[in-house]
């Protein structure tokens, strides 16, 4: 079966740092892109940055440029969404998911909540 | 760049068909495949149409997408609805600058 499991919820600090992870497995992870999007509380989805585990081969959206880092340890089929210093705007839920092709996603990861706060 | 426009919600009732619009503001509709993506309430989105027209396995083919060149916008609709079928629905789109465009979302409640 092929799906994407991510690490679970976090509570943080403004100005703490944060590192989220993406598991593929069932398929071979270091062929297919990997995307991350946020959905703050009660909004729709956003696309973050994607990655392609074969060679990091990373692009960001403007809107998160500069803000987090996406990076892929292909020998343990995991992807990270990372964060240097939190901002309580920061709130969100965190989904990866997989690109089949370059232009779409097809499987979800559970999602990663994560929460910042003083 | 270019916006999806989705209309805020939807509602009808169990049995009954609904479509639910996703309309491109600038550049053609068919010049990227859209996509349609489920998410019931507390639970990760998950892929209902791809391509504009094609199901993932394990979707009911009471789930169809399409796309309207006149109107420039792509269209889902669900037949025979099911109060499981209540979530939210996004539509997404690319941009060949390298962006995954999603839209706004409508809600779909089955009552």
């Amino acid at each position: 079966e092929v799906q994407l499991v991510q690490s679970g919820a976090e509570v943080k600090k403004p100005g703490e740092s944060l590192k989220i992870s993406c598991k593929g497995s069932g398929y071979s992870f270091t062929s297919y892109w990997i995307g991350w999007v946020r959905q703050m509380p009660g909004k729709g989805l956003e696309w973050m940055g994607i990655i392609y585990p074969g060679d990091s081969d990373t692009r960001y959206s403007p809107s998160f440029q500069g803000q987090v880092t996406i990076s892929a340890d292909k020998s343990i089929s995991t992807a990270y969404l990372q964060w240097s210093s939190l901002k309580a705007s920061d709130t969100a839920m965190y989904y990866c998911a997989r690109l089949p092709g370059y232009s779409s996603f097809d499987i979800w990861g559970q999602g990663t909540m994560v929460t910042v706060s003083s | 760049n270019f916006m999806l426009t989705q209309p805020h919600s939807v509602s009808e009732s169990p049995g009954k068909t609904v479509t639910i619009s996703c309309t491109r503001s600038s550049g053609s509709i068919a010049s990227n495949y859209v996509q349609w993506y489920q998410q019931r309430p507390g639970s990760a989105p998950t892929t209902v149409i791809y391509e504009d027209n094609q199901r993932p396995s394990g979707v009911p083919d009471r789930f169809s997408g399409s796309i309207d060149s006149s109107s420039n916008s792509a269209s889902l609709t669900i037949s025979g609805l099911k109060t499981e079928d209540e979530a939210d629905y996004y539509c997404q789109s690319y941009d060949s600058s390298d962006d995954w465009v999603f839209g706004g979302g409508t809600k779909l409640t089955v009552l």
